[in-house]
């Protein structure tokens, strides 16, 4: 059982450049989110997904992109990577919210921004 | 707003128990999670929450007070692989989860 799949793990980046943060999850679930982890900071949301062709944005959606093509991927694209955007990146997936499932996590990437 | 609060960095002994606190205040409440998480690792699901009480899962419980906007993790028998960061997240009225920024658990023999 794969889980929830994030690519890649590690990534440098230079200031202006753009990447995909690839996540793939094989549950069947409705839910899908992203978030970013900061030292000292909690688990921030930047969109997430409620089924495929539905995506909104979270607590922090500026300068990142999401799309929902098909249930089982939802890439982050970040348009022109600032230093600000130094961080571990989480993808998540869960059925519906309101059914109060715990969210499934994949490993991370650790994305670094120059 | 909306805030999550926890101790940042808790030490304890190998074998002892230890309480972990998160107190809230969030627009609407459906339910409180405990995650774990391992440094360098994502969060895993410990326990969920959301009525008032206790709820024990082996060497880990839950404890909600929905009233005092309160919960607790407790664990027991305190083993050296339980030193890791744990999470509070709070389910809000738009079942969106708000996160607390942890609190990293260390554990010593």
């Amino acid at each position: 059982n794969a889980g929830v799949t994030q690519t890649p793990k590690f990534q440098v980046l230079k200031t202006g450049q753009s990447m995909t943060l690839q996540c793939a999850q094989d549950m069947n679930h409705e839910y899908m989110s992203w978030y970013r982890q900061d030292p000292g900071m909690g688990l921030r949301l930047i969109h997430y997904s409620v089924g495929a062709g539905i995506t909104d944005q979270g607590e922090v959606p500026n300068g990142y992109n999401v799309s929902r093509s098909t249930t089982e991927d939802f890439p982050l694209r970040l348009l022109s990577a600032a230093p600000s955007q130094t961080s571990v990146y989480f993808c998540a997936s869960s059925y519906s919210p309101d059914r109060n499932q715990p969210q499934h996590f994949g490993d991370g990437t650790r994305l670094s921004i120059l | 707003g909306q805030n999550i609060d926890q101790p940042t960095e808790m030490t304890a002994t190998e074998g002892a128990i230890v309480q972990i606190n998160c107190t809230y205040q969030t627009s609407g409440f459906n339910g409180l999670f405990w995650y774990q998480q391992h440094a360098g690792e994502a969060p895993t699901f410990l326990s969920y929450n959301v009525l008032d009480g206790l709820e024990e899962k082996g060497r880990f419980s839950s404890f909600l007070s929905r009233s005092k906007g309160y919960s607790y993790l407790l664990l027991k028998e305190l083993q050296m692989k339980d030193s890791a960061s744990y999470l509070c997240a709070v389910v809000d009225s738009n079942y969106q989860l708000i996160w607390g920024a942890g609190t990293k658990l260390i554990i010593k023999p």
